[in-house]
């Protein structure tokens, strides 16, 4: 089956820095690539909508400045967290659309752990 | 408000006790119901989607069902390594392939 893969899959970073997070379809052409934030016990918070080629759409409440997402090409968008505090630790996952697959069916990434000390 | 509910929360069988997790859902113009399994640190694995009521998918263990305002996953004779948070999921009907999820049943199976 299609193949998403994220990296890094944990990390720890001082408050003040920014980590960069990224998110590769391996074996498809992903026009659409998405972030959600998940909490413990709670279920994927939809972040922001990456397009190839165009600017990301964020939801409601989540900062584009503080959560800068680039989707250069088809099969790469990456998650820059600026500036990070201990509130922005958490699990953050991608998933990304084929571009010949129906609506539904995400392939999501093995999610990335961040803790901010 | 488009909205998509699992209940229970939480689910302890044991092994071989078969059971069912619901997902009701209040999505305008649903267009499919996709169930996944999520594994405790790890990213949803896709496992079924579903378009149209009365349809099913079965998958080892696993079957799905789908009627016009909730789905059920069924489980028969569970097994530890089917202990897992299963999502269900709708894609919202923006245009933008968005998809809103439920919070996940936390199945325990034990041995």
């Amino acid at each position: 089956g299609a193949v998403v893969s994220q990296h890094p899959s944990r990390v720890i970073c001082k408050s003040g820095t920014s980590v960069k997070i990224e998110c590769r379809s391996l074996d498809f052409q992903a026009t659409t690539m998405f972030w959600y934030r998940q909490f413990p016990k709670q279920s994927l918070m939809l972040m922001a909508t990456s397009n190839e080629g165009s600017k990301a759409t964020y939801e409601q409440g989540v900062e584009k400045d503080k959560f800068l997402i680039n989707h250069a090409s088809l099969t790469l968008s990456t998650l820059t967290v600026t500036s990070a505090h201990p509130e922005d630790s958490s699990f953050y996952i991608c998933s990304a659309r084929d571009t010949l697959a129906r609506v539904g069916e995400l392939f999501f990434g093995e999610g990335s752990r961040l803790t901010v000390l | 408000e488009d909205q998509v509910t699992q209940s229970p929360e939480a689910l302890r069988l044991q092994e071989g006790e078969s059971s069912s997790l619901n997902c009701s859902y209040t999505v305008s113009g649903l267009r499919g119901l996709f169930w996944y399994r999520q594994d405790p640190g790890k990213g949803p694995e896709f496992l079924f989607t579903l378009y149209s009521a009365g349809e099913e998918k079965e998958k080892e263990r696993l079957k799905a069902t789908l009627t016009k305002k909730e789905s059920f996953l069924h489980i028969t004779a569970p097994k530890p390594e089917d202990s897992a948070t299963y999502l269900c999921a709708g894609p919202l009907n923006t245009g933008g392939f968005k998809t809103i999820f439920g919070a996940g049943t936390r199945l325990f199976v034990k041995a």
